[in-house]
């Protein structure tokens, strides 16, 4: 089973700032099968990026993701304050979906 | 617009059954492969199940195979997760998700199961 390894645990950074996150593959993962999630208190997750850079529907161009391989990348640019939340990458490959542990963005 | 509804958490004791139902509606429902999530309180997000649109193929996370069945009526456009020798490390608010190539993208608001005695 792939392992998905997020860093930071938490970003404390301030609006306008640029919040970069990284999620690291215990195992080489397609960049097809690579994709982000957003999370904020008491809402379900919204998909984010697939395919490591592919914008979902509505999602501002601020958001960016990138890598191969082993190693992910979700850039937020010019941090708005709904943009404070929790930030999941996601894996899928064969049988198994596996998410990372998640990186708290907060106010700082 | 695409709308996933969660129903069936609630409380129950160790080794009990549970099932909960997701009715989903805005999208033609056979034509999707669908998920369970779970995230158990102040955690992070857990894959639990998935089963393709024909429900000819399912996969489980190891934590829940042999324990939960997912399954899916297509005729009510209704996903179900069957629980079953709940465990209170299987307290947690359960998503149905639809797949799209493999990313989740779109979420029910879930169902929170509580395991206590």
């Amino acid at each position: 089973e792939i392992v998905l390894t997020q860093s930071p645990g938490a970003l404390s950074l301030s609006p306008g700032e640029r919040a970069t996150l990284s999620c690291r593959a215990s195992q080489s993962v397609d960049s097809n099968n690579l994709a982000w999630y957003q999370q904020k208190p008491g809402q379900a997750p919204r998909l984010l990026i697939y395919s490591t850079s592919s914008r979902a529907t509505g999602i501002p161009d601020r958001f960016s993701g990138r890598g191969s391989g082993t190693d992910f990348t979700l850039t937020i640019n010019r941090l708005e304050p709904e943009d404070f939340a929790v930030y999941y990458c996601q894996q899928f490959g064969g049988s198994t979906y596996t998410f990372g542990q998640g990186t708290k963005v907060e106010i700082k | 617009q695409v709308l996933l509804v969660e129903s069936g958490g609630g409380v129950v004791q160790p080794g009990g059954s549970l099932r909960l139902s997701c009715a989903a509606s805005g999208f033609t429902f056979s034509r999707f492969g669908m998920h369970w999530v779970r995230q158990a309180p102040g955690k992070g997000l857990e894959w639990i199940a998935f089963i393709r649109f024909d429900a000819t193929t399912e996969y489980y996370a190891d934590s829940v195979k042999g324990r939960f069945t997912i399954s899916r009526d297509n005729s009510k456009t209704t996903l179900y997760l069957h629980m079953g020798s709940l465990r209170t490390e299987d307290t947690a608010v359960y998503y149905c998700a639809r797949n799209y190539g493999g990313e989740l993208d779109h979420w029910g608001q879930g169902t929170l199961v509580t395991v206590s005695s």
